[in-house]
């Protein structure tokens, strides 16, 4: 069965760092790119970024560049989203996915991750 | 703002049938194809419709996708009272280099 597990929810302060994880299982982690997208509390889906773990070839979301750091270690199967410095405003479930399907502009992100709740606050 | 436009909500009785809307521009729905997603509440989104009009292993066929031009629609027929959700639709953007989703809409089964 292929899986994505996320790593746990997290209580941060502003201004603290943060890594979280999203780790695959079932498929070749290394032969599909996994996008990261964020749903802040109440509202939308929002893409941030996508990674293809194989070569680590990175692609960013305008509204995230330099905001975020999407990161994968393909010897675990797993990719990372962090943050060097939290804001009140990231608070929100981030979830991972898996695309599927070629080219990457004609896939689909399936399946996800159950999510990670991220709440900074001081 | 969303660069694709959903209505923000649906509802219907049990048995209808419901259509959503998603309209978008060239150089996103126009260019790529569709897919939506669906959101039962307090739960991960899943895939119900990809490339504009398929479907993934166990979705019932009652769920259908459509795209013309620069818009797309998701049908659902013989609605149930386990439909109720939020549904997305998301596509490919060439101008931003990357994925844009639609507001979301909250679906109601009355």
């Amino acid at each position: 069965e292929v899986q994505l597990v996320q790593s746990g929810a997290e209580v941060k302060k502003p201004g603290e760092s943060l890594k979280i994880s999203c780790k695959g299982s079932g498929y070749s982690f290394t032969t599909y790119w996994i996008g990261w997208v964020r749903q802040m509390p109440g509202k939308g889906l929002e893409w941030m970024g996508i990674i293809y773990p194989g070569d680590s070839d990175t692609r960013y979301s305008p509204s995230f560049q330099g905001q975020v750091t999407i990161s994968a270690d393909k010897s675990i199967s797993t990719a990372y989203l962090q943050w060097s410095s939290l804001k009140a405003s990231d608070t929100a479930m981030y979830y991972c996915a898996r695309h599927s399907g070629f080219p990457l502009n004609h896939g689909w992100f399936d399946p996800w991750g159950q999510g990670t709740l991220v709440t900074v606050s001081s | 703002q969303s660069v694709l436009t959903q209505p923000p909500s649906a509802s219907g009785t049990p048995g209808q049938r419901v259509t959503i809307s998603c309209s978008g521009s060239s150089s996103n729905i126009g260019s790529n194809t569709v897919n939506w997603y669906q959101q039962l509440p307090g739960t991960a989104p899943k895939v119900l419709i990809y490339s504009n009009n398929q479907w993934p292993s166990g979705v019932p066929d009652r769920f259908s996708g459509s795209k013309s031009d620069t818009s797309a629609s998701l049908a659902i027929r013989g609605l149930q009272s386990e439909d109720e959700a939020d549904y997305y639709c998301a596509a490919w953007d060439d101008s931003q280099n990357g994925w844009v989703f639609g507001g979301g809409t909250k679906l109601t089964v009355l």
